[in-house]
């Protein structure tokens, strides 16, 4: 199985102040026949179910905000926030869905500080 | 507009058997991969298993084989998750989700892919 680490796993970032999230996988979950990585992102806001932000590492998903971006191939992915707000304390969560079962990271908590 | 409604809140002793549901609406049920994600109090997702509800298609979780059983009913559009006897270390906050799902060609096998779609949770308590 495919095991994916977070870090930090948690930080307080200023408002208006850029938030960066690490998510490395076990093994690689790029797939080289179509050249895409097998990796989403949730953000997980307090007792409501995760959202979809991002998949295929990069892709914005509707109505996500564009201050959210991700980057990353093959075992090395990264979710910024350009500028922190307020709406944007959550956990956020990695995913893979190269193999099964598609693991998730165990998450990094965003606060302000 | 895309919809997974999941049944209420559960209260359970250890050893009984239990039967949630999540019901689809909004899109082709038979078409996409749909299943559940368990979440313990304070603690991280955890992928448990998926249906495919065309032809019954399943995956499990290793560390949920044998220990649930997913099922779905396509003409009420309807997935459920069910255990034969609970235990405490049950107790967790349930969400059903959908997995996008891609064909490549008619009558293909349908990959799935990220999780587009949420429901809202179902809270299942097992306590003596």
């Amino acid at each position: 199985d495919i095991v994916m680490t977070q870090s930090p796993d948690s930080l307080a970032v200023s408002l208006g102040e850029r938030a960066t999230i690490n998510c490395k996988s076990s093994q690689s979950v790029l797939y080289s026949s179509n050249n895409k990585n097998y990796l989403a992102w949730y953000q997980q806001k307090p007792g409501q179910p995760p959202n979809l932000l991002i998949y295929w590492a990069s892709t914005r998903d509707s109505g996500v905000p564009d201050r959210f971006s991700g980057s990353g191939s093959g075992t090395d992915f990264t979710l910024t926030i350009s500028s922190l707000q307020t709406e944007d304390v959550a956990v956020y969560y990695c995913q893979q869905y190269y193999t099964t079962p598609p693991a998730f990271g165990q998450g990094t908590k965003v606060e302000i500080k | 507009e895309v919809q997974l409604v999941q049944s209420g809140a559960e209260v359970k002793k250890p050893g009984e058997s239990l039967k949630i549901s999540c019901k689809g609406s909004g899109y082709n049920f038979t078409n996409f991969w749909i299943g559940w994600v368990r979440q313990m109090p304070g603690k991280g997702l955890e992928w448990m298993a998926i249906i495919h509800p065309g032809d019954s298609d399943t995956r499990y979780g290793p560390s949920f084989q044998g220990q649930v059983t997913i099922s779905a009913d396509k003409s009420s559009s309807t997935a459920y998750l069910q255990w034969s006897s609970l235990k405490a270390s049950d107790t967790a906050m349930y969400y059903c989700m959908r997995h996008e799902t891609y064909y490549y060609g008619s009558g293909s096998y349908g990959y799935y892919y990220y999780i587009d779609v949420w429901g809202k949770g179902t809270t299942v308590t097992v306590s003596s």
